[in-house]
C-alpha cells in the first residue's frame, strides 16, 4: 500500500522567510496530492493540491511541486507570517472514492 | 465551517459507555470518511463509504461501528472503548471526479475515554 513520509517533523522560521516543507510517496499509482493546515480548534483545511499531470501549482504565498519521477512533492510557503504557524499535512490519493494517505505532519511556527 | 459538520466538538466518555459521533454534509459528496488523528501519529483511515456503502474498514477494532444512512450523514457508533482509543476524530467527505478531487474535513470531535 501507499506509504507517505514527511520532513520535518518541526519547522521554526523568521516572520517573512521563506518555509519547505516535503513529502515523498510509495505508490506510483498516486495521483493527487492534498496539503491540508490544521489550526488548533479549527480541523483540517485544505490550502493548496495539485494532481499528477502538472509540475507546479501557486496560488499566492503558497506553492506545491510535484517530481513524479523521484516521487516527492513539496510546500512552499513564502513571506511567511506568524498566521501560517499551524501543522501541516500532506497527503498522497489515488483520486475520488480512494483514502488518503497522510505524512506525519509538520509543525510550523513562524517568529516574528 | 468548512460544510462537513461534526458534533458533538468534545466528549468525555467512560469505558462502559455508549456514544456517537454524527457527521453530516451538504456539499454533494458522494463518499465519506472517518479518520483519527492521535498524538505524534498520522492520520489513520478508519472507514470509507462510497455513496452509503461501506467500501472500507482499515482494520478497526469492532467497538467503532460506523453507520451511514444516507450520502449526508455518517455516524460512527463507539461501546466499551479503552482509554488509548482518546483521539481527535475527523469526518471526511469527498466530491466525484472532475476538476476537483477535494476533500472536505470537519473540525473534528475530541474524544476522551476515561
Amino acid at each position: 500500500g501507499e506509504n507517505v513520509e514527511q520532513h520535518p517533523s518541526t519547522l521554526s522560521v523568521q516572520e517573512g522567510d521563506s518555509a519547505v516543507i516535503k513529502c515523498t510517496y510509495s505508490d506510483s499509482a498516486s495521483n493527487y496530492f492534498p496539503w491540508y493546515k490544521q489550526e488548533l480548534g479549527k480541523g483540517s483545511q485544505l490550502i493548496i493540491d495539485i494532481r499528477s499531470n502538472v509540475g507546479e501549482k501557486k496560488d499566492q504565498r503558497i506553492a506545491v511541486t510535484l517530481n513524479k519521477t523521484a516521487k516527492h512533492f513539496s510546500l512552499h510557503i513564502t513571506e511567511t507570517q506568524p498566521e501560517d504557524s499551524a501543522v501541516y499535512f500532506c497527503a498522497a490519493s489515488k483520486g475520488y472514492g480512494n483514502k488518503l494517505v497522510f505524512g506525519a505532519g509538520t509543525i510550523l511556527r513562524v517568529k516574528s | 465551517e468548512t460544510g462537513v459538520t461534526q458534533t458533538p466538538r468534545h466528549l468525555v466518555m467512560g469505558m462502559t459507555n455508549k456514544k456517537s459521533l454524527k457527521c453530516e454534509q451538504h456539499l454533494g459528496h458522494n463518499a465519506m470518511y472517518w479518520y483519527k488523528q492521535s498524538a505524534k501519529k498520522p492520520l489513520e483511515l478508519m472507514f470509507v463509504y462510497n455513496f452509503k456503502e461501506q467500501t472500507e474498514n482499515n482494520s478497526v477494532p469492532s467497538r467503532f461501528s460506523p453507520e451511514c444512512p444516507n450520502s449526508s450523514h455518517l455516524f460512527l457508533h463507539l461501546h466499551t472503548l479503552q482509554p488509548e482509543d482518546s483521539a481527535l476524530y475527523l469526518c471526511a467527505s469527498s466530491q466525484p471526479g472532475g476538476s476537483n478531487y477535494g476533500y472536505t474535513f470537519g473540525s473534528g470531535t475530541r474524544l476522551t475515554v476515561v
